[in-house]
This record gives structure tokens, C-alpha cells and sequence, in this order.
């Protein structure tokens, strides 16, 4: 079946550094998306990518869909505390419900 | 409300117990699915469901889990016989069809077994 790897799995930052999480998929995706969950939160649907090399902005985060649709990105610029969280991608393959990765734990030093 | 709510927000029963989750989805939102996340952990799919199609159950972890939706809208999780292993958070969320559509997830139920 579909899966979806992430990495690395935990991330620590100095405040101020940038930050990258990646996104691999053994099949090709139909869309990607990602997710944010704050320290005792729940996720949070951040944003959601469906063309191929798609890249997308939201203020200091940049995500990118591969060409081959079957990797992504996501890139924080200059992190803040405020970032702290556990950042998910989720693959959707068409028909076939999203599928999590397993998450990039981030904390950062102020 | 405007969220998915879930209830109860922490339980904690003693092992062999049963009990039962609640979730109510965002009105309109057809897909509904349960996850389960240990501490630290990613998200692991149980169930889901979609309109009145049969259910996606590929992810439930034993015989003593079991999930149904009722009208469309409301679901719950129960768990039967309950173990040490079974302590987690369990998230359900809502989209507005399956597939390629963003899930909202609500605050989860925090479950303890002792």
C-alpha cells in the first residue's frame, strides 16, 4: 500500500535558523498536504499542494511538490518559538484516503 | 459548533472495561475518520467513513475495536476489554468528502487505561 516517509524525525533549532522537513512517497501523489500540531494541540491543515513542482508561500514557510509528484517540502525562514510543533505531511492518492507521515517533531531555542 | 467536538476529553477506566467515543463532525462534512496517536507518536488511521459506503476498518488494531456512524453524522469508537496498550490519544476528524479534501480534526479524547 501507500506510504509516506518523513525526515528527520525531530529537529532542534537555535531561533532565528531556517528549518526543512521532507516528504517521500512510494507511489505517485495526487495532492500532498500539511499539517501542524502544537505542543498538546491537535493538527492543523496548513496548506495543500496539487500540481506538479507546485510551490506555495504562507509568510515564512515555503512548501514544495516535486516534479514527480512524489515528494515534498516544507521550509521555514528564520524559525521562532512560535513554530514549536510537529509538522505532518499527508499523501492522497486519488481514490485512496490521505496517508500521514509519521511527523517532524521541531523545537526551537529562543 | 463550528469544529469537530469530541467527548469525553479524558477518560480513564480500568483495564477490561469497554468504553466509548464520541464524535461529532463539522455539519456537511461526509468523511469522517478516527486516528489514534500514543505519546510522541504519529497518527495512526483506524477507520473511516465516507457517506453511506461500507467502512474503511483496515486500521483497526483488534477485534475489540469497533466504530459506527449513525445517520451520516455522529460516530463512536468503542473499545471492548480494554488494555494498558490501549492508553492514547484518539483523534476523529472531518472533511468534506474523502480523498483530496484538508481534514479538521477535533481536541481528541485523552484515554487511560490503569
Amino acid at each position: 500500500g501507500q506510504q509516506v516517509m518523513q525526515i528527520p524525525q525531530y529537529q532542534h533549532v537555535q531561533e532565528g535558523e531556517d528549518f526543512t522537513t521532507y516528504c517521500n512517497s512510494s507511489t505517485t501523489l495526487s495532492n500532498i498536504q500539511w499539517y501542524k500540531q502544537r505542543p498538546g494541540g491537535h493538527p492543523v491543515f496548513l496548506i495543500q499542494l496539487v500540481k506538479s513542482g507546485e510551490v506555495k508561500k504562507q509568510k515564512r514557510l515555503t512548501f514544495q511538490f516535486g516534479e514527480a509528484k512524489k515528494n515534498s517540502s516544507l521550509h521555514i525562514t528564520a524559525t521562532q518559538t512560535t513554530d514549536v510543533g510537529t509538522y505532518f505531511c499527508a499523501g492522497g492518492g486519488g481514490s485512496e484516503k490521505l496517508v500521514f507521515g509519521k511527523g517532524t517533531k521541531l523545537t526551537v531555542n529562543p | 459548533g463550528a469544529g469537530v467536538s469530541q467527548s469525553p476529553s479524558n477518560k480513564v477506566t480500568e483495564k477490561g472495561k469497554d468504553v466509548e467515543l464520541r464524535c461529532d463532525p463539522i455539519s456537511g462534512h461526509t468523511a469522517l475518520y478516527w486516528y489514534r496517536q500514543s505519546l510522541g507518536q504519529g497518527l495512526e488511521f483506524l477507520i473511516y467513513f465516507q457517506g453511506n459506503s461500507a467502512p474503511d476498518k483496515s486500521g483497526l488494531p483488534s477485534d475489540r475495536f469497533s466504530a459506527e456512524r449513525t445517520g451520516g453524522s455522529v460516530s463512536t469508537l468503542t473499545i471492548q476489554r480494554t488494555q494498558q496498550e490501549d492508553s492514547a490519544v484518539y483523534l476523529c476528524a472531518s472533511s468534506l468528502a474523502w480523498g483530496n479534501q484538508p481534514q479538521h480534526f477535533g481536541d481528541g479524547t485523552r484515554l487511560s487505561i490503569l
